[in-house]
């Protein structure tokens, strides 16, 4: 079974640029989660859909953060313009059920310069 | 707001000790405590995990204890073995199932 896998791997962009994440979940599982990890920090949550539906949002940091699940499949986050302070590890997760082990990929590390 | 603290950031031990790595939650909610680990360059793996209804899990040299009462659960990785240096998060989570985590601990296990 193929696990939750992210593209790209890495992304260098400058300020004020644009950058799309993408995340193709484990098949058949509902939710999936957004979280970034900020250099040598915690592992924040940003947001969760249940299929196509944002289920919580909270995290997002501000509007420049657009996530989208279009057909309850594989996960965007679009980050436009992006600051400097976004730079971190992107990380998706997903889970067949809310508060079950949740899959994690491997991460999109981001940079912007 | 929802929040948990994970002690010491980094610990280091010999071949052989044991390590114990300890988290606070806030959120008197939170139902579903889950360990991961993350090796170098690797994606964070579920190692393991516990829920409020029991005090104590445990998986070959890898233990969970809970206490409800104190908002307090920690991670036990007895025998260490240097395979086991990965930098480790506790998390917390209530029905909702988004996770809250710690800080993460770096932990080296020396030869």
């Amino acid at each position: 079974e193929a696990g939750v896998t992210q593209f790209p791997s890495h992304s260098v962009i400058e300020k004020g640029q644009t950058v799309t994440l993408r995340c193709d979940p484990i098949s058949g599982h509902d939710n999936l989660y957004w979280y970034r990890r900020v250099m040598g920090k915690e592992i924040k949550f940003l947001l969760h859909f249940v299929k196509e539906s944002k289920q919580d949002e909270s995290g997002m940091p501000n509007n420049r953060f657009l996530a989208e699940r279009t057909g309850g499949t594989y996960s965007t986050l679009k980050v436009q313009p992006a600051e400097l302070e976004d730079s971190g590890v992107y990380f998706c997760a997903s889970s067949p059920h809310r508060n079950t082990e949740a899959f994690f990929g491997q991460g999109t590390r981001l940079t912007v310069v | 707001g929802e929040n948990v603290e994970q002690h010491p950031s980094t610990l280091s031990v010999q071949e052989g000790d044991s390590a114990v790595i300890k988290c606070t939650y806030s959120d008197s909610a939170s139902n579903y405590f889950p360990w991961y680990k993350q090796e170098l360059g690797k994606r964070p793996q579920l190692i393991i995990d516990i829920r409020s209804n029991v005090g104590e899990k445990k998986d070959q040299r890898i233990a969970v204890t809970l206490n409800k009462t104190a908002k307090h659960f920690s991670l036990h990785i007895t025998e260490t073995q240097p395979e086991d240096s990965a930098v480790y998060f506790c998390a917390a989570s209530t029905d909702g199932g988004k996770l809250i985590f710690g800080q993460g601990t770096e932990l080296s296990v020396k030869p």
